[in-house]
């Protein structure tokens, strides 16, 4: 089965800290993983794809296959960061998605 | 170019009732699917179709039926309405070509009484 797990439910850092939330995946092909972010009550965005390598609103993700993980890293936290975090997995058609990081950045 | 829309925005529903929560995307993607969003729970796929004509089940299928008639349209039939459907609703698309990810709707906010 295709599995997507995000470790921690809830990350909380300051401002101007730097910030790593957690994506191990489990699938035994070649993987097309996602970042997406949910600011409070709005619809869901897409963040990051690991196929571009590029880097949005100052995050990056690299893939790992030997540690099956697609972590979501920034150098300097800012206040507008704080959101939901969900990484997925694209495979047979379908996107699983993990449970989510909440990110809250402190002043 | 509208993106994905999802109608209504909110629905409070009686424990019982029938109803559709409509999703049209006009940029001619192929895959389209629902998902229900739940604290804690992430979000888990409903249903899910690749192709006008196509649909198939996915994690959380059970109490919703599914149909896919035309490329744009993917509504979504809760057949009858229990408690534990109250959650918000997402339905996403995404093209063939291009790996863009999924683009999701706004959401439907959907309370049963």
């Amino acid at each position: 089965a295709q599995r997507v797990t995000q470790p921690e439910k809830l990350l909380s850092v300051f401002k101007g800290a730097p910030v790593e939330l957690k994506c191990n995946y489990s699938y035994s092909g070649s993987p097309e993983l996602f970042w997406y972010v949910q600011y409070s009550r709005q619809r869901l965005q897409l963040l990051l794809r690991h196929i571009s390598r590029e880097s949005i609103k100052g995050f990056t993700a690299d893939l790992n296959k030997g540690e099956t993980s697609f972590h979501l890293k920034k150098p300097f936290a800012q206040e507008e960061d704080s959101a939901m975090y969900y990484c997925a997995l694209w495979r047979a058609q379908k996107l699983v998605f993990g449970q989510g990081t909440r990110l809250t950045i402190n002043p | 170019n509208a993106g994905v829309t999802q109608t209504p925005k909110f629905q409070v529903l009686k424990t019982g009732q029938s109803m559709t929560l409509q999703c049209a995307q006009d940029m001619n993607h192929e895959y389209m699917s629902w998902y229900r969003q739940d604290p804690g729970m992430g979000l888990r796929l409903i249903h899910y179709s690749v192709g006008a004509g196509i649909t198939d089940q996915g994690e959380v299928p059970n109490g919703y039926n599914v149909s896919r008639s035309t490329t744009e349209d993917f509504p979504l039939r809760l057949l009858s309405a229990a408690p534990s459907q109250t959650s918000v609703y997402f339905c996403a698309s995404r093209g063939g070509q291009g790996n863009y990810g999924y683009t999701f709707g706004s959401g439907t906010r959907l309370t049963v009484v």
